[in-house]
């Protein structure tokens, strides 16, 4: 029943420094995508994956870089992470299809940038 | 442009009345529309959506949703409210046509604040 992990839970950074906020799911879903939730803005998608080896840019990609070598895993890199990246990170999945649009969040990580 | 809107940042009802939250949308076609619910240091869940078909769509937890495409509304419902509904509400709307991006555009939320 794991469903979508995420970790780490927090997070503080300093600015320019790097991280990868990991997300693995176990439900077989052809489709990621991670999402920031700042207050005020709803929830704004950054990068997606329909599959492993191909991902693509979303609403808000800048500063941000994402892979997929597995289905599973879904990490999110902060290169050189700035104050205006202060934010909680979700990441969510969903098999492919137009009849099933159900998306599966996992619980987040809250990141501070200093 | 596709947008959401939820008017109303918060909403307070007393436990056992009536509870509506607003959601208002701007989108090309027909729209796939949806309700997630976030409870405190939770990731969203999945409360219902309306693809198609009859407008009133029941989800999760007792709650319902009227699709209005005159007035290009979903607003989510439920008959008797419990203090345990409290949470942040999204609304969210996905375009026909926008493919395997799957994105969906979400509105700012709304809190629910149930009082026993």
């Amino acid at each position: 029943n794991a469903g979508v992990t995420q970790t780490p839970k927090f997070q503080v950074l300093k600015t320019g420094q790097s991280m990868t906020l990991q997300c693995a799911q176990d439900m077989n879903h052809e489709y990621m995508s991670w999402y920031r939730q700042d207050p005020g803005m709803g929830l704004r998608l950054i990068h997606y994956s329909v599959g492993a080896g191909i991902t693509d840019q979303g609403e808000v990609p800048n500063g941000y870089n994402v892979s997929r070598s597995t289905t599973e895993d879904f990490p999110l890199r902060l290169l050189s992470a700035a104050p205006s990246q202060t934010s909680v990170y979700f990441c969510a999945s969903r098999t492919q299809g137009a009849t099933n649009e159900k998306l599966f969040f996992g619980s987040g990580t809250q990141l501070s940038v200093l | 442009a596709q947008s959401v809107a939820q008017p109303e940042d918060q909403v307070n009802v007393a436990e056992g009345n009536p509870l509506t939250v607003k959601c208002t949308y701007s989108v090309s076609g027909n729209p796939y529309l949806f309700w997630y619910v976030q409870y405190p240091n939770r990731g969203l869940q999945f409360l219902l959506k309306y693809i198609t078909g009859d407008n009133l769509v029941k989800g999760s937890y007792g709650f319902e949703a009227e699709f209005n495409k005159s007035q290009t509304s979903f607003h989510l419902k439920k008959p008797s409210a419990l203090v345990s509904d409290s949470a942040l509400y999204f609304c969210a709307v996905r375009a026909p046509g926008s493919g395997n991006t799957g994105k969906l555009i979400f509105g700012q939320g709304t809190t629910l604040q149930v009082k026993p």
